[in-house]
């Protein structure tokens, strides 16, 4: 098993710019959250997906948009880059049930996202 | 979002326990207590979680205050791998959400 993966690993990007982030959930999750986690800080949730609609949104502007895929992947879109969106961005995957809260989240080793 | 509070920071000798302690005053009833780490240049780790009950795993112990306003980590032999930061973290029906909401954590030294 692979658990969550995560692509690119790194990135550099230019202010104004718009990047794309990639996550493949651990095999069987059918839930993907997205965090923002800035140098020295806790994860900030951003959004969750699950069954291919955006399920809950933390506190983010709309340049910060995803999807999710029949076979649970999931994007993280950023446009019109600033440079306080360098961070590292991670996703975590995990079951939806109802009882999501007895359950643990699989994190991916996020991307590094640098914007100059 | 209900808020958890812990201290900055512990030390701890290698193979001596380390008690992390996590305030929530304000839990609700259906919430479950979660623990996470995150070792340097990784995504959090899933460590323990429960709800009313002491619970054990092979990485650690979590004990839960009667009131379940307070619980405490257990890392019952602290190794050098186990130098990390640790989120205590109330997770919330799915109703709500059910995200995870990390605060600053607790970030455990430990000595050899």
């Amino acid at each position: 098993d692979a658990g969550v993966t995560q692509s690119p690993t790194h990135l550099i990007k230019t202010r104004g710019q718009q990047v794309t982030l990639r996550c493949s959930p651990k095999s069987g999750h059918d839930t993907v959250s997205w965090y923002q986690q800035a140098l020295g800080q806790g994860p900030q949730f951003i959004f969750q997906y699950y069954e291919e609609e955006e399920r809950q949104r933390g506190n983010f502007p709309d340049r910060f948009s995803g999807h999710q895929y029949p076979n649970y992947s999931s994007e993280l879109n950023v446009n019109a880059l600033l440079l306080g969106d360098s961070a590292l961005y991670l996703c975590a995957s995990s079951w939806g049930d109802r009882d999501g809260m007895n359950t643990e989240a699989f994190f991916g080793q996020g991307t590094r996202l640098t914007v100059v | 979002d209900a808020k958890t509070t812990q201290p900055n920071s512990m030390e701890s000798n290698e193979e001596e326990p380390v008690h992390l302690p996590c305030n929530h005053s304000t839990i609700s009833g259906t919430d479950y207590i979660h623990w996470y780490r995150q070792l340097p240049s990784q995504g959090p780790e899933y460590v323990i979680h429960g709800l009313t009950s002491n619970v054990n795993n092979r990485m650690a112990s979590l004990a839960i205050a009667e009131d379940r306003k307070s619980s405490t980590l257990i890392l019952h032999r602290a190794t050098l791998r186990d130098a990390a930061v640790y989120y205590c973290i109330l997770r919330v029906p799915v109703a709500a959400g059910n995200k995870l909401t990390f605060g600053g954590g607790t970030r455990v030294l430990v000595k050899p």
